[in-house]
């Protein structure tokens, strides 16, 4: 079946602009999780979802990033007035359990100029 | 808190066996493995679960102290396809975020 997709998979984008980075989970699978990824790091938490509930957003960095997940499916990850230091990988997980496996998308590769 | 991963890097030949080890400072849920490679997304390897209970890849396999909060990874009779970096990622009993933690990595190359 498909896995996790992500789009897009780059994007470049001037210091200031706003940005919209889309997942699409493995279908069936209730929990939906964003990372971050800086480069020759580990991937860090970011947010996470049960369905469309947004039950923890405890690693998002600053009120300029937004997530939402309104039909429970696809997520969108929102960064507002994007700076220098949010230039990452961003990647999204998806997972049946909300305490199991997670499977990855691909990343999107943002990079604020 | 981030868990610790040893070594940091290691380079083996074709053939050859590798430990990787995990210790968390906070008590675990589960461990999971995943090995990533250059621009490419973590892929799932293993879970291993508090208790005992555990599922992955067949020729992989892994173990879960649970007292000593520490898992390793155990890649045998290695391959050239498993070079990459390998996470392991901790879920921590009581509640605090949902998502996993990561360590830094262990950076593994197989040579010819």
């Amino acid at each position: 079946g498909a896995g996790v997709s992500q789009s897009p998979r780059y994007k470049v984008a001037k210091r200031g602009q706003d940005v919209a980075l889309r997942c699409d989970p493995i279908s069936g699978h209730v929990s939906l999780f964003w990372y971050q990824q800086a480069l020759g790091q580990g991937p860090e938490f970011l947010t996470y979802f049960q369905n469309e509930a947004q039950l923890d957003k405890s690693g998002l960095p600053s009120d300029r990033f937004f997530a939402e997940r309104p039909e429970g499916s696809v997520s969108t990850l929102k960064i507002q007035r994007t700076q220098q230091e949010d230039s990452a990988v961003y990647l999204c997980a998806s997972s049946f359990l909300a305490r199991g496996e997670q499977y990855f998308g691909p990343g999107t590769r943002l990079t604020v100029t | 808190q981030q868990p610790v991963q040893s070594p940091q890097a290691v380079i083996l030949r074709e053939g050859e066996d590798a430990v990787i080890n995990c210790s968390s400072s906070k008590a675990l849920y589960s461990v999971h493995w995943y090995r990533q490679k250059h621009g490419e997304a973590p892929v799932f390897l293993m879970i291993l679960l508090k208790g005992g209970e555990q599922k992955g890849h067949e020729k992989i396999s892994a173990s879960f102290n649970e007292k000593k909060q520490q898992s390793s990874l155990y890649l045998t009779a290695s391959q050239l396809s498993y070079s990459g970096t390998y996470f392991c990622g901790t879920d921590t009993t009581g509640g605090g975020a949902d998502g996993l933690t990561f360590g830094k990595g262990t950076h593994l190359i197989i040579q010819p």
